[in-house]
């Protein structure tokens, strides 16, 4: 299996400011054939279930704000939030859909400091 | 509006069975590949099962492999995952998710809890 390794595990970012959270994959998930990296970014604010940001790495989900933007290639990748928002406290996970069974990071919370 | 609910949740002992189910409104559940995962109490998410939209590519991470069945009813709309032998290990809170493309989740449903105790 893929194991995806996110860092840090949590981090405090004052509002306004950047937050930038990245994730590695064990393995290569640039698909050659197509140049796309198989990888999804996730919000999940708590009591909530989880809500898509970016697939593709950096194709924004609709209604996504575009603070939200997703970097990286292979096996690193970055979500950065440009100016952080009081709503953008939650917890991000990765996922990647490259191989047949799909894995997530261990996720990365986000507070305001 | 894309819904999806999730029931058949509850509160068994070790060895025993489970099915939960989803229901599906506002698209055909049934054009789409559908998946299911689990967050255990206060811990991340795992990627369970997911089924094709033709229920021919049927996958299930190694944790549940041989204890956990995913189907779905065309009829009905619905999609299922039968949780036999169950361990305390697999408590946690169940989401059933439509997934696009090649296998990103766009709408998740609120999750049943399952509870092994």
């Amino acid at each position: 299996d893929i194991v995806m390794t996110q860092s840090p595990d949590s981090l405090a970012v004052s509002l306004g400011e950047r937050a930038t959270i990245n994730c590695r994959s064990s393995q290569n998930i640039l698909y050659s054939s197509n140049n796309k990296n198989y990888l999804a970014w996730y919000q999940q604010k708590p009591g909530q279930p989880p809500k898509l940001l970016l697939y593709w790495a950096s194709t924004r989900e609709s209604g996504v704000p575009d603070r939200f933007s997703g970097s990286g290639s292979g096996t690193e990748f970055t979500l950065s939030i440009s100016t952080l928002q009081a709503e953008d406290v939650a917890v991000y996970y990765c996922q990647q859909y490259y191989s047949t069974e799909w894995t997530f990071g261990q996720g990365t919370k986000v507070e305001i400091k | 509006q894309v819904q999806l609910v999730e029931s058949g949740g509850g509160l068994v002992k070790p060895g025993e069975s489970l099915r939960l189910s989803c229901v599906a409104s506002g698209f055909n559940l049934n054009d789409y590949y559908m998946g299911w995962i689990r967050q255990a109490p206060g811990k991340g998410l795992e990627w369970v099962s997911y089924i094709s939209d033709t229920s021919h590519n049927i996958k299930y991470a190694d944790s549940v492999k041989g204890r956990f069945t995913i189907s779905r009813d065309y009829a009905k709309n619905s999609l299922y995952l039968q949780m036999n032998n169950l361990r305390a290990e697999d408590t946690a809170l169940f989401y059933c998710a439509r997934a696009l493309g090649n296998g990103w989740f766009d709408s998740w449903g609120q999750g049943a809890l399952v509870t092994v105790s």
